[in-house]
């Protein structure tokens, strides 16, 4: 799968807004959706996986929910924290795919 | 367990030289790719190897080669450095080669060319 739109690609939220963005992705050839995290300084670190249209994984306050027929995800986070403040990743999966990240949604939490 | 250890974490080289950087995945991890991250560009895909075989390949010139030993440690090679080549190197290991199975990622070579 090697088209990947994640919108929007900046997003400012106040301290203990809640907020939500999105990955889009063909939806042929699915196999599997990752989440990851990158917050400044650290590496990458994985959120979720989902492979089932419908699925929704929960870590803490963050969540994320997968279509695979229109092929979209979307990543929810309650109550912003100044940690949450990162740029979240999506890398939609076809069978054999290469590794084709999306550009990312760049999260500030504003106190 | 240990993490995914990339050597060095530094470094700067001039045009024209060549640079090779190593990554040591976690124990019992079979694959490891490698990215490369530059500034309004994103994580660009290079390289995905398992059990010494290269997997998969992204659109990157033929300078840029990489291998996997045995014992699944990886290097990744660059050729005739260019200045455009300056940027983090990542590397990234994960259990097996289904498509479910999550990155696990190390802390990066940031390379300066100069």
């Amino acid at each position: 799968i090697l088209n990947v739109e994640q919108s929007p690609q900046s997003l400012h939220v106040q301290e203990g807004d809640s907020t939500n963005f999105t990955c889009s992705f063909p939806s042929s050839n699915f196999y599997a959706l990752h989440w990851y995290r990158w917050e400044t300084a650290k590496s990458p670190e994985a959120l979720f996986v989902m492979t089932l249209n419908g699925d929704e994984k929960k870590k803490g306050r963050i969540s994320a929910t997968l279509n695979t027929k229109e092929g979209y995800s979307y990543l929810y986070i309650k109550g912003s924290q100044p940690e949450d403040s990162a740029t979240y990743l999506c890398v939609p999966r076809g069978p054999g795919d290469k590794i084709i990240f999306g550009k990312g949604t760049r999260l500030h939490i504003l106190p | 367990k240990a993490g995914v250890t990339q050597t060095p974490r530094y470094l700067i080289k001039t045009r024209g030289q060549q640079v090779t950087l190593s990554c040591s995945p976690i124990s019992g991890h079979r694959s490891v790719s490698w990215y490369q991250q530059t500034p309004g560009q994103g994580l660009q895909f290079l390289f995905e190897y398992f059990s010494e075989t290269q997997r998969n390949k992204g659109n990157f010139p033929g300078r840029f080669s990489g291998r996997q030993f045995s014992n699944s440690r990886s290097e990744m090679n660059v050729s005739t450095l260019e200045l455009g080549d300056s940027a983090l190197y990542l590397c990234a290991s994960r259990e097996g080669a289904s498509d479910n199975s999550p990155l696990h990622f190390g802390n990066g070579t940031r390379l300066t060319v100069t």
